[in-house]
């Protein structure tokens, strides 16, 4: 079986660019998830998403972060203007189901460094 | 709001020995545990995951919880130096909680 595959690994870019994050969930796992997760800290949810609706961005910055899943398998995160703070690695995960009984799978992740 | 708590270590171990990894969570409504395995660098790697009180046994790995006292541990037994890792501790009450993980050192 295929993991959570996610591009790029990694990104510099400088304070006010924009980055774009994509990630492939495992297959048949409708449920996705993009987390933050910064040096020394547990990963933070950005948002889950349930095939192709959002069941949970109450910790998504809205004003610079957006992320689709538009055909309810692919996800894209998008960060504009990015900020020093962002600076982190974005790991996307799935599950099978959204009861929370399911284990996340993790992809490879992200490593943003902005600048 | 729903806080999961780790000992951030390091905490070390000689190769062979049992390494005991706790976590601690405040809500008692919570439903499923989860253990996950981070290398420096990489991201997490599911352990174990457990649903009910007592324990569960994968291999070198034990995972126990104790609803009641709403704690959940992992314990590592015959520890090898490729354990050396930060262990995360995850809890769910209709959504992931992490803690903020453990570092474990296995000196050889």
């Amino acid at each position: 079986e295929a993991g959570v595959a996610q591009s790029p690994r990694y990104k510099i870019i400088e304070k006010r660019q924009s980055v774009a994050f994509w990630c492939n969930p495992i297959s048949g796992h409708a449920t996705l998830y993009w987390y933050q997760q910064i040096l020394g800290q547990g990963p933070k949810l950005l948002i889950q998403f349930q095939n192709n609706g959002v069941v949970d961005d109450s910790q998504l910055p809205k004003d610079r972060f957006s992320a689709e899943r538009l055909k309810g398998v692919d996800s894209t995160l998008k960060i504009q203007p990015a900020k020093l703070e962002d600076s982190a690695v974005y790991l996307c995960a799935s599950s099978l189901s959204a009861d929370y009984n399911s284990p996340l799978h993790f992809g490879n992740g992200t490593r943003l460094t902005v600048t | 709001q729903k806080e999961v708590e780790q000992n951030s270590g390091p905490l070390s171990v000689p190769e062979g020995a049992i390494a005991s990894l706790n976590c601690t969570y405040s809500d008692q409504g919570s439903q499923s545990f989860f253990w996950y395995r981070q290398y420096s660098g990489k991201s997490p790697e599911l352990i174990m995951f457990i649903y009910s009180n007592g324990d569960k046994e994968d291999g070198r790995f034990t995972a126990q919880l104790n609803k009641a006292s709403q704690y959940v541990s992992l314990l590592i037994r015959d520890s090898q130096p490729s354990d050396s890792a930060t262990y995360l501790c995850a809890v769910t009450f209709n959504k992931f909680y992490f803690g903020s993980g453990t570092k474990l050192n296995v000196k050889p």
